[in-house]
């Protein structure tokens, strides 16, 4: 069965403090891996789209690997302004839909 | 704003009655999907709609639960005799090719 597991839950981070967050998965057949950040009571607004192993994308303060098995999603000297929940979903070959994680909820304090 | 349009915005009902969501994609997406938000939960997929066929619903999603997308423009989700565990944010979201999914705003439903 696919499945997507997101890790920390939570995360606290002074503003500038870099970090990384995980998602591991398990799917037949990877079709893409998707990041995706969403603001309370809004919703998700996507980030990147992660194909085959290897690949990476950026965008501004934030960078998504992929491996195999999981992927990262790094945030370089972040602000408080990055505060949001960032959520991690596949799609697998056969399928059409999404398969979320529980997502990591960050929090940049000033 | 993804383009992306969810009506209404917020409903409360009571124990039983009948909602009916609507979801306006972005004009050009052949590609619409519905999900069910919970607290502190990831979207979970309820349906699929590839123009006006629908052709993927969740196992998950009871018989109270149907969508339409008529004409392959906007779409519908309507939940009969709805029960408190239906409570939840539904979310709409469109795509012109498998990927890159945009979401609206979601509908917060409240069921008393």
């Amino acid at each position: 069965e696919d499945q997507v597991t997101q890790s920390p839950e939570a995360l606290r981070l002074q503003e500038g403090e870099s970090s990384s967050l995980n998602c591991s998965y398990t799917v037949s057949g990877l079709r893409g891996l998707f990041w995706y950040r969403q603001d309370p009571g809004k919703g998700p607004e996507f980030l990147f789209t992660l194909y085959s192993a290897g690949e990476e994308k950026e965008k501004e303060r934030l960078k998504a690997t992929l491996t195999k098995k999981e992927s990262f999603l790094h945030i370089t000297a972040p602000k408080p302004e990055d505060s949001a929940t960032y959520l991690c979903a596949v799609e697998s070959s056969g399928t059409y839909k999404y398969i979320f994680g529980t997502g990591t909820r960050l929090k940049v304090l000033a | 704003d993804t383009g992306v349009s969810q009506d209404p915005r917020h409903k409360i009902t009571k124990r039983g009655q009948n909602v009916t969501f609507r979801c306006d994609p972005i004009s050009e997406h052949n590609r619409l999907y519905w999900y069910r938000q919970t607290l502190g939960q990831g979207p979970e997929f309820l349906t699929y709609f590839q123009n006006e066929a629908q052709l993927e619903k969740s196992r998950l999603l009871s018989d109270r639960f149907s969508a339409e997308r008529p004409k392959g423009s906007f779409s519908t989700l309507e939940i009969q005799r709805t029960e408190q565990g239906d409570s939840a944010m539904y979310l709409c979201a469109s795509s012109l090719i498998s990927n890159e999914q945009f979401f609206g705003p979601g509908t917060r439903l409240t069921v008393l």
